[in-house]
This record gives structure tokens, C-alpha cells and sequence, in this order.
């Protein structure tokens, strides 16, 4: 198994640009998120999904979008970049209930938009 | 809302010192409790867990135990070790694990 997998591990834009992030898990996981780390506050939650063809939106949304089409991809859109999404990004996957809050992080992305 | 409140570092400590990292939780239900770890470049990583009140979770040394009238998942180690340098995510997460919540981190060193 791979677990979670992300890519890029750095990325670069300009503010405007769009780009994403990519997410996947070989685990069969059902419950997959999106969190953001920045200095000083922690984990905080931008999306999340329960299962394909479903999401919601976490704690700090705006700015980002998502969809699950399938169970093992879980894609973050960023729309238009902005210095204020200069953050390192992790993608999780959790399986389903039986063990819940046993979350699997991926390496993360470091992304600056300039 | 759910919130975890943990104690701010960051935290230096001598090889075989006593570590306690203080976490304390606002939740409606009966929350699962959680210590993650994140070692520098990596993403985090389960380092225990508790589900219910009184429960103790335990793994490499380290211990926390569910004090639901505290409110409390306090981070203990008796004797820590270089290896242990690393940021400790206190975290809750609802009975349906559809909701977690991190605290802020605190970044631990230790020094030989």
C-alpha cells in the first residue's frame, strides 16, 4: 500500500494563477479531507468528504474547491491564487466507522503564491 | 462549537527528562481523543488514541489517559529522547468521526 499520496510536494504560483492539488489513497478509505498548516494555528479543515459524490465544507473553505468522484481521489482546486493561501497543505483519509478519528496524512504540499 | 486547547511551546528538554504536554477539550458529545505526531518534512502521524472516559492510550513510552471531568488528555513520557524531537497535535474528533479538531502544536526539543 502506498497510503496517502500527494502531489506536487512544492509548488509555486502567482497570485491568480489556478493550479491543484492532488490527493489519492489506495486504502479504500470513505472519509477524506483537505487541512491547511500554517504557524501558530495548527491543523484547520477546508474540505472534507465522506464518500464519493459527496463533500463539505470544513472550518476555512473559501478560496477552494473540491470534488470526489471516485473513492480514492480527493483534488483541491485553488481558483485563484492568493498570498494568503501561501500555506503547507495535507490530505487525510480515514476508514470507515469502527475507528473513527484514526486519521492517515499524506506528506503534504508546500505552496507560496507570490 | 468542538475545540481542543493545548499548552504552547515551544518546549526544550534534556535527554531522559520528564515530558508533560497539557490538552484540555470543549466538546457537546463523547468525543474520541487523539495525539498525533509530525516529525520535521513529514505529515502526521496517530501516536494514540482514547475513545472513552478513563481510557488510557499508550505507545513508544508516551501515555494519556481520558479524564472526562477535567476535560483533560495530558501528554506524558517519563524519559524522552532525541528521537522524540518532533510537533504534538492534541485532537478530537465526534462519535462519527466526521468532524476533527487539532490543536495549535507544540514543537518539542530535546537535547542530548
Amino acid at each position: 500500500n502506498a497510503g496517502v499520496t500527494q502531489t506536487p510536494k512544492f509548488q509555486v504560483l502567482k497570485t491568480g494563477q489556478s493550479m491543484t492539488l492532488q490527493c489519492a489513497q489506495d486504502m479504500n478509505h470513505e472519509y477524506m479531507s483537505w487541512y491547511r498548516q500554517d504557524p501558530g494555528m495548527g491543523l484547520r479543515l477546508i474540505h472534507y468528504s465522506v464518500g464519493a459524490g459527496i463533500t463539505d465544507q470544513g472550518e476555512v473553505p473559501n478560496g477552494y474547491n473540491v470534488s470526489r468522484s471516485t473513492t480514492e481521489d480527493f483534488p483541491l482546486r485553488l481558483l485563484s491564487a492568493a498570498p494568503s493561501q501561501t500555506s503547507v497543505y495535507f490530505c487525510a483519509s480515514s476508514p470507515p466507522q469502527g475507528a473513527p478519528g484514526v486519521q492517515f496524512f499524506g506528506p503534504g504540499t508546500r505552496l507560496t503564491v507570490l | 462549537g468542538d475545540s481542543v486547547t493545548q499548552m504552547e511551546g515551544p518546549v526544550t528538554l534534556s535527554e531522559e527528562a520528564c515530558l508533560t504536554i497539557n490538552c484540555t477539550y470543549t466538546a457537546t458529545g463523547y468525543p474520541s481523543l487523539f495525539w498525533y505526531v509530525q516529525y520535521p518534512g513529514e505529515g502526521l502521524q496517530l501516536l494514540l488514541k482514547a475513545t472513552k472516559a478513563d481510557d488510557k492510550g499508550s505507545n513508544k513510552g508516551f501515555e494519556a489517559t481520558y479524564r472526562k471531568e477535567t476535560t483533560s488528555f495530558h501528554l506524558e513520557k517519563g524519559s524522552v529522547q532525541v528521537s522524540d524531537s518532533a510537533v504534538y497535535f492534541c485532537a478530537l474528533s465526534d462519535r462519527v468521526g466526521s468532524q476533527f479538531y487539532f490543536g495549535t502544536g507544540t514543537s518539542l526539543t530535546v537535547i542530548p
